[in-house]
Formats: structure tokens, C-alpha cells, sequence
């Protein structure tokens, strides 16, 4: 079954370090999304991506923060000077064209820990 | 806006038992809603979802939802639990007037969900 695949599973940084997570999503998907998790916290909206550009981002998503598609397979998240609070599981997601709102297939995650 | 209440960060059921987990939403429109399933080490799941059909939602794993307006309230349950579903378990809400559909989630803080034997 296709699945959404997210590299690596672990990121260890220093602060104000720059940080690229990477994410592969399901090969027929247009719609790729970001969301992250504080330890202890719900899962938060970061950005959604469509055509090349972003659609939606909400109000974590700064400056520090972009989204890439380089390539026709790869969905990369850009955190340019890590903070301490940016440690966090960071969730990659993607969908069909069509079809209904939300039904949106998740990686297993990155989690990235800041020192 | 929208935002979504998880009553409950834990919850623990005996084997065989009814399992009934509380989700709360407030949303400005008519909403879409979900819950999500979340494995140890793997990522979120879709369980099932409501998009303004069917009140009473089925989903996989024998598990089910309603939703009822008037309480504002999606909650999930299965009526016999199993120890394969232990788990962290999100609700989640989207707005449905959303353009382009490239809207993002807002979910729930979790439940986990304990199986005793």
C-alpha cells in the first residue's frame, strides 16, 4: 500500500542551526500539508502546498519556516534557525486532487530535537 | 475558527469492554470531521469521517461515530475493545467552505486509548 515517507525519523541540531526534514509523498498526491507536535500538545496545522505554491499557512508558520518541492517526489519543510521550541514531531501529509476535504494520509513523523 | 476538546487524555478500558472516546467541536460553519488513529512509531491513520452524509459513520476496526449537532459532539466508540487497540486516538475538524480544499486540520490534543487484559 502507498504510504507517505518521512527522512529521517530522528533530527538531533543545535540551536540556530538550519534544518531540512524531507518528506516523500504518495506518488498520484497534489496536496501536501506540515503539521507538528509538542511533546504533550495536539497536532498543529503548519502549511498546506499545492501547485508549486503554499495554499494555506497559519500563524507558526514565520519566516524561519519554507516549504519546497524540488523535484517531482520530494516535499521538504526548512527551518532556517532552529529555536529550543522548535523541538517537535513534525508530521508530513499529503491527498488526492478531489475528492473530500481531509482525507489526508500521514508519515510516521521526524522528530527534531534542538539542544 | 475551529477547535476541537478531547475529554479525556487518558482512557482505559477492559478487553471485551465498550469503548467510547469524547470529542467536542466549535466551528463557525458547517464542519467536516474525523478521527485519526496513531500506532506506535507510525503515523496518523484515518479511522473514519463525517462530511455532512450520514449522521452515524462507520469506520475501520469495527469502530463508529455520530455526530450530533445539537451537542456539538463527534464522539467514537467500538462496541467491544481489543487489545490491537491501544493507541493515541484524534478528532479532528476542517471547515467545509474551505476554497481550493487545501485546508489544514485542527485536532484534538489525543486520547490513549489502554487495553487491560
Amino acid at each position: 500500500e502507498p504510504e507517505v515517507t518521512q527522512t529521517p525519523s530522528h533530527q538531533v541540531t543545535q540551536m540556530g542551526q538550519e534544518v531540512i526534514l524531507r518528506c516523500v509523498p504518495i506518488s498520484n498526491h497534489l496536496y501536501f500539508y506540515w503539521y507538528r507536535q509538542i511533546l504533550g500538545q495536539k497536532v498543529e496545522f503548519l502549511v498546506s502546498f499545492y501547485n508549486n505554491e503554499i495554499s494555506e499557512k497559519s500563524e507558526i508558520f514565520d519566516d524561519q519556516f519554507s516549504v519546497e518541492r524540488p523535484d517531482g517526489s520530494n516535499f521538504t519543510l526548512k527551518i532556517r534557525s532552529t529555536k529550543l521550541e522548535d523541538s517537535a514531531m513534525y508530521f508530513c501529509a499529503s491527498r488526492l486532487a478531489g475528492g473530500l476535504v481531509g482525507i489526508q494520509y500521514f508519515g510516521a513523523g521526524t522528530r527534531l530535537s534542538v539542544l | 475558527a475551529q477547535s476541537v476538546t478531547q475529554l479525556g487524555s487518558h482512557v482505559s478500558v477492559s478487553e471485551g469492554a465498550l469503548v467510547l472516546l469524547r470529542c467536542n467541536y466549535s466551528s463557525s460553519v458547517p464542519p467536516y470531521l474525523f478521527w485519526y488513529v496513531q500506532y506506535p512509531n507510525q503515523g496518523l491513520q484515518l479511522l473514519l469521517k463525517y462530511t455532512s452524509a450520514a449522521t452515524l459513520v462507520k469506520g475501520i476496526n469495527g469502530f463508529e461515530a455520530e455526530f450530533k449537532k445539537s451537542e456539538t459532539s463527534f464522539h467514537l466508540t467500538k462496541p467491544s475493545a481489543h487489545m490491537s487497540d491501544a493507541a493515541e486516538y484524534f478528532c479532528a475538524v476542517s471547515a467545509t467552505n474551505s476554497g481550493g480544499g487545501a485546508d489544514g486540520l485542527t485536532f484534538g490534543k489525543g486520547t490513549h486509548l489502554i487495553i487491560q487484559p
